[in-house]
């Protein structure tokens, strides 16, 4: 597709339950980035991969939270046993390169529509 | 040192006015400032974005002005219309790529 697709659209978790969500991001794109976005907030960094190898995990909230990329494309975000906390639109970003080992700094970030979780 | 605070939170303006939204960085490290544009439902959309070696870019009419000294830096939409009623955010990021972004700016443009 052209854009970075996101699935399922809307989530609804009971509290407790394993949650996967799916990132498709723009083909060829080395760069993935996972962001939180509570109601009325700004995004907020989760986690990065570059290629297959997960970077920076320094946003995720808890050990709950565990994300994986495993081919360098499709991204896989997991929430185990959900809290009404976690309840947010996660956002999966996409861009050509990396800013790391001299890469490209800034490079534009292409962002999916989003799933909405919610955890009752 | 990881904060970008945005001002205001929200903002009414006329159609054919000036929008200005203002952000403020603390780390000295970023050296990428993007504006990114949000309607309901979807997913952030870059709008412009500056490098702190320019103090001012200007594409149609956004316009982005950066303040190094300041750590300051501000949006500007020219005759605003109603079509540009979103959600705006101002971010930042350093070596990682990763964008640290400000709380957010709801604007409505009244026809």
């Amino acid at each position: 597709g052209a854009g970075v697709s996101q699935s399922p659209r809307y989530k609804v978790a009971k509290r407790g339950q394993d949650v996967a969500l799916r990132c498709d991001p723009i083909s060829g794109h080395v760069s993935l980035f996972w962001y939180q976005q509570a109601l009325g907030q700004g995004p907020e960094f989760l986690t990065y991969f570059q290629n297959e190898a997960q970077l920076d995990k320094s946003g995720l909230p808890s050990d709950r939270f565990f994300a994986e990329r495993p081919e360098g494309s499709v991204s896989t975000l997991k929430i185990q046993r959900t809290q009404q906390e976690d309840s947010a639109v996660y956002l999966c970003a996409s861009s050509r390169a990396t800013g790391l080992a001299g890469g490209v700094r800034g490079d534009t970030q292409y962002f999916g529509p989003g799933t909405r979780l919610t955890v009752l | 040192q990881q904060q970008v605070k945005q001002s205001p939170q929200s903002l009414i303006v006329q159609k054919g006015g000036i929008s200005i939204i203002n952000c403020a960085y603390e780390n000295t490290a970023f050296d990428y400032f993007p504006w990114y544009q949000q309607f309901p439902g979807k997913g952030p959309a870059l709008l412009i974005a500056i490098r702190p070696d320019v103090s001012e870019k200007k594409e149609g009419r956004f316009t982005i002005s950066f303040n190094k000294s300041a750590k300051q830096f501000s949006l500007h939409i020219m005759d605003s219309q109603p079509g540009d009623s979103a959600t705006y955010f101002c971010a930042a990021s350093g070596a990682t790529n990763k964008l640290i972004f400000g709380t957010g700016t709801l604007l409505a443009v009244q026809p």
